[in-house]
């Protein structure tokens, strides 16, 4: 079993719609990052988070430690928000590991 | 200005032979480091370098030999290329370790071995 579990592992929603990604972990962490890779492959950093709740535009991030969970959710969603949503924790030094990821397509 | 640019995007080389992806960063970061993602698209560490040093070497084939010839760069050599060793390969680099930093990643690199 993966130390980082994402679900859903796919996800269809009509534009507007809002949208939940969920990552539980089962270490402790130092930091979790949520990433977003586009079908052209490059990988962008959306947040880093050690605790509570941040927001970027559209985008919000949630964490709770004592559960070992996360949430990113997309409010308004578009088209353009399709890509793959990527969990990662920072367990051990500089050491990052990976959920499997999320395919997110948002149909006009 | 590209943050973190990796070289080549594509390559294609048949088995057997020796290949390097070459990684440069402009943040003035002290932490590179080099992911596998495979075909399921699941990213993996490779290796992690802080100031030239080596910190973090997976369990990774002695054939991958990372270098790092200053702080601004970590290449990646490939001896004796694998059919296995088709993946994307991503450089990223961070401040102190990546605790409590972002992370910038490359364009990533296709390698194909046929």
């Amino acid at each position: 079993k993966n130390e980082v579990e994402q679900s859903p592992q796919n996800l269809t929603a009509q534009e507007g719609e809002f949208i939940t990604i969920n990552c539980s972990y089962s270490v402790g962490i130092s930091a979790l990052h949520w990433l977003q890779q586009h079908p052209g492959g490059g990988i962008v950093s959306l947040f880093m988070l050690s605790s509570g709740k941040k927001k970027h535009g559209r985008l919000i991030a949630t964490i709770n430690i004592q559960e070992k969970h996360s949430s990113l959710h997309i409010t308004a969603s578009h088209p353009r928000d399709s890509a793959v949503y990527i969990c990662a924790v920072l367990a051990s030094g500089s050491r990052l590991t990976f959920g499997e990821g999320t395919q997110l397509t948002v149909n006009p | 200005d590209t943050a973190v640019s990796q070289t080549p995007k594509y390559l294609v080389t048949q088995m057997g032979n020796d290949k390097s992806i070459k990684c440069e960063q402009n943040l003035g970061h002290d932490t590179m480091y080099w992911y596998k993602q495979d075909s399921k698209k699941f990213l993996k560490i490779m290796f992690s370098y802080n100031n030239k040093e080596l910190i973090i070497n997976e369990t990774v084939p002695n054939r991958f030999s990372p270098k790092s010839p200053d702080k601004a760069h970590l290449n990646l050599h490939i001896n004796s290329l694998e059919l296995g060793d088709s993946a994307v390969y991503f450089c990223a680099s961070s401040q102190q370790g990546g605790s409590g930093n972002t992370i910038y990643f490359g364009e990533g690199s296709w390698l194909t071995v046929v």
